[in-house]
This record gives C-alpha cells, sequence and structure tokens, in this order.
C-alpha cells in the first residue's frame, strides 16, 4: 500500500496563477482532509471531506476550491495564487470511526 | 471553537535524558481525543501517542507516555531515553469525539525538539 500520496512534491507560480495539488489514498478511506501548515500556527483545515461526493469548509477555505473526484482521489485548486498561500500542504485520510487520520508527505508551495 | 495551545516553541534535551513537552486546551465537549503527531525533517507527519478523553489512565507507547490532566486541560508528552531520532516538531491535537466532527483535527502551534548527543 502507498498509504496517501500527493503530487506534486514542490511547486512554485507567481501571483495570479492557478493549479491543482492531487491527494490520492489507496486505503479505502471514507474521509480525507486538506491542511495547510505555516510557521507558528501549526496545520490549520482547509476543506474535508466527510465521504465521497461532500465536502465541507474547514477553518481557512478562502482562495481554495476541492474535488472529492471519487473515494480515492480528494484534490485542492487554487484559482488565483496570492503570496499568501506560500505553505507546506497536507492531505490526510481516515476510516469513518477511525481514530486516526493518515497524511501524505506534504506539498511544498512558493507563490512569488 | 476548540483551540491547542503548545506554549514552548523549541525545547532540547540531552541524549538519555527525559523531556516533557506541554500542550493545554479548550473546549466545552466532554467527550474527545488528544494526539501528540511527530514531524521529523522529512515532513512525514507520523502519529506518537493517542489519549481518549474518557479514560483516566494516561496512554503509554514505548518511551512515550502522556499526563493527561482532564480538568485542568493539560495533556503533555514525556520522552524518556530520548534518542537523535527523536528530534522532530512535535504538534498536539485535539479531536471532538461523535460523528458529526467528521474526524477533523485542531493542531497546536508545535515545538521543536533538538536532541543533544
Amino acid at each position: 500500500n502507498a498509504g496517501v500520496t500527493q503530487t506534486p512534491k514542490f511547486q512554485v507560480l507567481k501571483t495570479g496563477q492557478s493549479m491543482t495539488l492531487q491527494c490520492a489514498q489507496d486505503m479505502n478511506h471514507n474521509s480525507m482532509y486538506w491542511y495547510r501548515q505555516d510557521p507558528g500556527m501549526g496545520l490549520r483545515l482547509i476543506y474535508y471531506s466527510a465521504s465521497e461526493g461532500t465536502t465541507d469548509k474547514g477553518e481557512v477555505p478562502n482562495g481554495y476550491n476541492v474535488s472529492r473526484l471519487n473515494k480515492r482521489e480528494f484534490s485542492l485548486r487554487l484559482e488565483s495564487a496570492a503570496p499568501s498561500q506560500t505553505s507546506v500542504y497536507f492531505c490526510a485520510s481516515r476510516t469513518s470511526g477511525g481514530n486516526e487520520q493518515f497524511f501524505g508527505p506534504g506539498t511544498r508551495l512558493t507563490v512569488l | 471553537a476548540q483551540t491547542v495551545t503548545q506554549s514552548q516553541p523549541e525545547m532540547s534535551v540531552q541524549e538519555a535524558e527525559t523531556v516533557t513537552l506541554s500542550c493545554t486546551y479548550d473546549t466545552s465537549e466532554s467527550d474527545y481525543y488528544l494526539f501528540w503527531y511527530k514531524q521529523p525533517p522529512s515532513r512525514q507527519m507520523i502519529l506518537v501517542i493517542r489519549q481518549e478523553a474518557y479514560k483516566q489512565q494516561n496512554a503509554t507507547e514505548n518511551r512515550f507516555s502522556v499526563n493527561f490532566q482532564k480538568a485542568a486541560k493539560s495533556f503533555s508528552l514525556k520522552i524518556s531515553d530520548s534518542q537523535l531520532g527523536d528530534a522532530a516538531m512535535y504538534f498536539c491535537a485535539y479531536r471532538r469525539a461523535g460523528g458529526t466532527s467528521y474526524g477533523k483535527l485542531t493542531f497546536g502551534q508545535g515545538t521543536i525538539l533538538t536532541v543533544h548527543p
């Protein structure tokens, strides 16, 4: 099992460009999450998907959109990147009723 | 809203010694879960230990143990016999119990642990 995979691992964008961060899990988990990690602020939830076909906002959703493409895949889109979106982005997944979230390796995004 | 606070941005310990990382949280819920995650330089998030709020007994995983004080809303992590591989960022996290929480985690700011040989 690969667990949770994320692509790309690194990305540099210019202000105003768009991009999609990809996440996939092969553990048959129902719930998936996107977090961002910033220095001194820990990880903050951007969006989550409790189950296939549903998505909902987390703590910091502004400037982002998500798509739960199927049970395996949960993508995060930046329509018009801003320097404030420079961060490390983590995808995670969890089985229904499970206590542990499994995290991907993260994507380091820099917006110039 | 729940908040999690780690008041120690950085801690250091000598190899083979013991270190305690602090975490406090604020919630009005009575049933919840608390976690400690380790993030080494590789960036991978690794679950270290978990505590269920309804359990009075403190969780233990090998050299890692917690001191859970529910009334004080305190959840500290003790690392015994520290090893060089323990050097990492450590995050405390909270999750409300129940299906409507959807498993969402609230994280603290993190504590960087340095282990000196």
